[in-house]
């Protein structure tokens, strides 16, 4: 079955500097690879997600790459700010829907004004 | 469209007893999935339901258990209740495409 692996486990970046959480994948067949984004207490959010017919994708300061030769994926934020601080999961699966979304263990982003 | 809910919230159980949790999806989506979360470890699948059928089942012994019924409403349940059952457990539906929306959680705490 699917693998995630997911670095670093803990990230602290000073207000306005970029954030990367890089994320690796066993299974070839996965095509779509969303993040969430979970504040301390509230449930996990969808922030964005790219399908693997797409390299990268953007919206506003978050951007997601993905190589599926080397099977790595990594979220990338810009100019951070205090409320980006909360932990951060990557997941894979197969849109087919015959297979789980299999996530990573997280990040825990802080940010530091 | 009003977002998934899970009830109850929270939860405190002696080790032994059983306990359903349920939770109900966006309105028109028919996939619920079921996950475990704790400290450390991520979120850790337990099954999905899609139309009232088992799609997939994570790697949790026979204890835990589920089921979906027409309305898509899914129900899970844990039975012989241990102290490493204390999690946060949360649901998430999904209309297809891979995309999917959590509830907020069962707080569960075994004594």
């Amino acid at each position: 079955g699917e693998n995630v692996e997911q670095h670093p486990s803990t990230l602290s970046v000073q207000e306005g500097d970029s954030a990367v959480i890089k994320c690796t994948y066993s299974d070839s067949a996965s095509n779509y690879f969303p993040w969430y984004k979970q504040e301390l207490g509230k449930r996990p959010q969808l922030i964005i997600d790219i399908r693997s017919n797409v390299g990268e994708k953007k919206d506003q300061r978050i951007a997601v790459t993905l190589n599926k030769t080397a099977k790595h994926f990594s979220l990338h934020i810009t100019e951070t700010q205090p409320e980006d601080s909360a932990v951060y999961f990557c997941a894979a699966s197969s849109d087919s829907g015959n297979t789980p979304l299999v996530f990573g263990k997280g990040t825990r982003l802080s940010v530091i004004a | 469209k009003a977002g998934v809910t899970q009830t109850p919230r929270y939860l405190i159980k002696t080790r032994g007893q059983q306990v359903t949790l349920s939770c109900s999806p966006i309105s028109g989506h028919r996939s619920v999935s079921w996950y475990q979360q704790t400290p450390g470890q991520g979120l850790q699948f337990l099954f999905e339901y899609f139309s009232e059928t088992q799609r997939n089942k994570g790697n949790f012994p026979g204890r835990f258990s589920g089921r979906q019924f027409s309305n898509s409403r899914s129900e899970m349940n844990v039975s012989t209740l241990e102290l490493g059952d204390s999690a946060l457990y949360l649901c998430a539906s999904s209309a297809g495409q891979g995309k999917q929306y959590f509830g907020p959680g069962t707080r569960l705490t075994v004594t």
